[in-house]
């Protein structure tokens, strides 16, 4: 079954908002990581974590392996930040389950 | 800046065709991995290799083919393709951490 739910499936903020997204797995990850797609389809990495919280900017990422989630919050949005974003965890055994992803888009 | 390459960006063929997609990484890493992505945007990984040996070959039909040269190369080969296997094919490496780090995809059409 499925491994990874990420929610939510689609987010509209406007510029200078903030919000949360989030991974809820269903076992145990080894660590998670957040990736943004490009406007070329690429996929840029965020954050990766093993535990705790990582900083970066505008953007925040949480991960708890014990309570199996993991988030990514967003502050002060811009219209930049528009995309898709994934998360990505370890299950172990060179493996790695994707969430299904949230289309974020930031408008004026 | 890009350090995982993947050739071709497009490939457009018909069904029944072989087609083999490229990757190489510059990062030194031990592990590739091939992921497709669905229409649906879906990632799911396919195959995994670390130091040239599979160590994951996920439920794919066996007209896929994983092929490593090298641990820095990840090949993957499509015998006779049928529709289904119009995707987006991702090619990651990871250091001892499995942090993946991605190409940009090869985009397969199959008409």
């Amino acid at each position: 079954g499925d491994q990874v739910e990420q929610s939510p499936s689609a987010l509209s903020l406007h510029e200078g908002t903030g919000s949360a997204l989030r991974c809820n797995f269903t076992t145990t990850m080894r660590a998670v990581q957040w990736f943004r797609k490009n406007s070329r389809g690429s996929l840029i990495n965020l954050f990766y974590l093993a535990s705790g919280t990582k900083e970066n900017g505008r953007l925040k990422s949480a991960f708890d392996s014990k309570e199996r989630y993991s988030t990514l919050h967003i502050r002060d949005a811009q219209l930049e930040d528009s995309g898709t974003y994934f998360c990505a965890a370890e299950t172990g055994g060179y493996k790695v389950v994707f969430g299904s992803g949230t289309r974020l888009l930031v408008s004026p | 800046e890009t350090a995982v390459f993947q050739t071709p960006n497009y490939h457009v063929t018909q069904v029944g065709n072989e087609v083999s997609f490229n990757c190489k990484q510059t990062l030194g890493h031990d592990t590739m991995y091939w992921y497709k992505q669905d229409s649906k945007k879906l990632l799911k990984i396919m195959f995994s290799y670390n130091n040239k040996q599979l160590i994951v070959n996920e439920t794919v039909p066996r007209r896929f083919s994983p092929q490593s040269s090298d641990k820095a190369h990840l090949n993957l080969r499509i015998k006779s393709v049928e529709p289904e296997d119009s995707a987006v094919y991702l090619c990651a490496s990871s250091p001892s951490s499995y942090e993946q780090y991605f190409g940009p995809g090869t985009r397969l059409t199959v008409l």
